[in-house]
């Protein structure tokens, strides 16, 4: 089945370092990624995503990109902030498996000033 | 605000109880998952619906039951409940069946 993988946690950064939070996946179709975003105490939202090979996702100046060679879709951001602190989830959807969603871990990221 | 609401943002109940949980999804939103979110085991897929119809399968239980109805809200039931269904209960919905998803706040069931 589909399996999602992510960079185990917890991650604890300084202020303005750059983050890069590994995710590879198992896909038995040609699934869409998603990076989804969990702040304390709140459901998870959309942080982006990429539904086809070399696609980047963007947003809030994070950055993943779609690779179908190497399975992954790894999340960075060139200058963290504070209030990056969050829980951050790898998931896939698999067009061929009906939408079947599946998501990775979870990653806890804490930016220290 | 995602636009999708959950009923009731907490629930406590004893063990061997039943409990529903319900999910309003974004206007316009076909589908509605469900997920549990426990410290022990991460966020775990539950169940989808699409415009009534159960479309995908996770890890859900068979002492829980879920549907959506014709106005498409959704409700997932827990039944004869044990001390280790203590989670954060997520609803999400979407446009179709692969798009993003918007996730409601969650209902948190503590079972005593």
């Amino acid at each position: 089945g589909d399996s999602v993988t992510q960079m185990e946690g917890p991650v604890t950064l300084s202020e303005e370092a750059f983050l890069t939070i590994n995710c590879t996946y198992t896909a038995t179709g040609y699934p869409s990624l998603f990076w989804y975003v969990q702040y304390p105490g709140e459901g998870l939202q959309l942080l982006l995503k990429a539904t086809k090979a070399d696609d980047k996702g963007s947003n809030k100046g994070f950055e993943a990109t779609y690779r179908k060679e190497t399975t992954s879709f790894h999340l960075e951001k060139g200058s963290v902030q504070v209030s990056d602190s969050a829980v951050y989830f790898c998931a896939l959807s698999d067009r061929t498996n009906a939408g079947k969603s599946t998501f990775g871990d979870g990653t806890t990221l804490t930016v220290k000033p | 605000d995602s636009g999708v609401t959950q009923t009731p943002k907490h629930l406590i109940t004893a063990t061997g109880q039943r409990v529903t949980l319900r999910c309003s999804p974004r206007s316009g939103d076909l589908s509605v998952y469900w997920y549990q979110q426990s410290l022990d085991q991460g966020l775990q897929f539950l169940i989808q619906y699409y415009n009534g119809e159960e479309r995908a399968k996770g890890n859900i239980l068979e002492r829980f039951s879920a549907q959506q109805f014709p106005d498409l809200h959704s409700e997932l039931n827990l039944s004869s409940l044990e001390l280790g269904d203590s989670a954060l209960y997520f609803c999400a919905s979407s446009r179709g069946g692969t798009d993003t998803q918007y996730f409601g706040p969650g209902t948190r069931l503590t079972v005593l």
